[in-house]
């Protein structure tokens, strides 16, 4: 049930693009991602619900197909702030609300 | 706004002892989550609270894990006794409830706490 998240890790060089994909076996409600960086708590991105929709925050951009149940995470003319462990949740449908299942994370480094 | 506040922030203890974490939600959020967060993996959900009732504990070890949230605002999660393999970094968080009818005010996206970071020997 736990969502796959690929590639596990990535490195790149500041303003160099980024995309971080998160797979479900279930029907999904909604899909959550999140950034941590090393020794602090997650911080909330975005929130996708819709098939096909989009968000936006600042450089950092998601779409969500609901036919296939996966989300993608990108970001572009990546800063070194950008630099931490990225993390989809997942919230499926049946599920209690704000449930979220959580992918194992991918690990961003954005070197200068 | 104050955040999430969790503490304490470090715990060292034995196997077999006790511990017991607090956390203070954001005013206003009816919604908490503890989590637990092994090294090198993502957020767990132990057990989730609307207001003080448990609405999801099926993933925490009743054996030993307890958590209560008396007054709907701040809560206490116990461990007793410890295992080795207890040791991680418990994660509070809080949301409001997501609203019926859709629109932006009905997404709940999660406020997390710095959490405490358990070491068990």
């Amino acid at each position: 049930q736990q969502p796959v998240q690929s590639p596990q890790a990535v490195i790149l060089r500041e303003g160099e693009d980024a995309v971080i994909n998160c797979s479900s076996s279930k029907a999904l409600y909604s899909v959550h991602w999140y950034r941590q960086k090393h020794g602090e708590a997650p911080v909330f991105l975005m929130i996708l619900l819709k098939g096909g929709e989009q968000k936006g925050h600042d450089k950092i951009s998601a779409s969500f197909n609901e036919k296939k149940q996966q989300s993608s995470l990108y970001l572009t003319a990546s800063q070194l702030s950008y630099s931490g462990t990225y993390f989809c949740g997942t919230e499926r449908y049946g599920g209690s609300q704000g449930n979220l299942i959580f992918g194992k994370g991918t690990k961003l480094s954005v070197k200068p | 706004e104050a955040g999430v506040a969790q503490s304490p922030r470090y715990k060292i203890i034995e196997k077999r002892q006790s511990v017991a974490f607090w956390c203070n939600p954001i005013s206003g959020h009816a919604t908490l989550y503890w989590y637990q967060q092994i090294l090198g993996q993502g957020p767990k959900l132990l057990i989730q609270f609307q207001n003080n009732g448990v609405v999801d504990d099926s993933q925490l070890p009743k054996d030993r894990f307890s958590a209560e949230r008396l007054k709907g605002v701040d809560s206490t999660l116990k461990i007793q006794p410890a295992k080795l393999e207890d040791s991680a970094v418990y994660l509070c968080a809080s949301s409001y409830p997501r609203t019926s009818g859709g629109g932006t005010s009905s997404y709940n996206e999660q406020f997390f706490g710095p959490g405490t970071r358990l070491t068990v020997l």
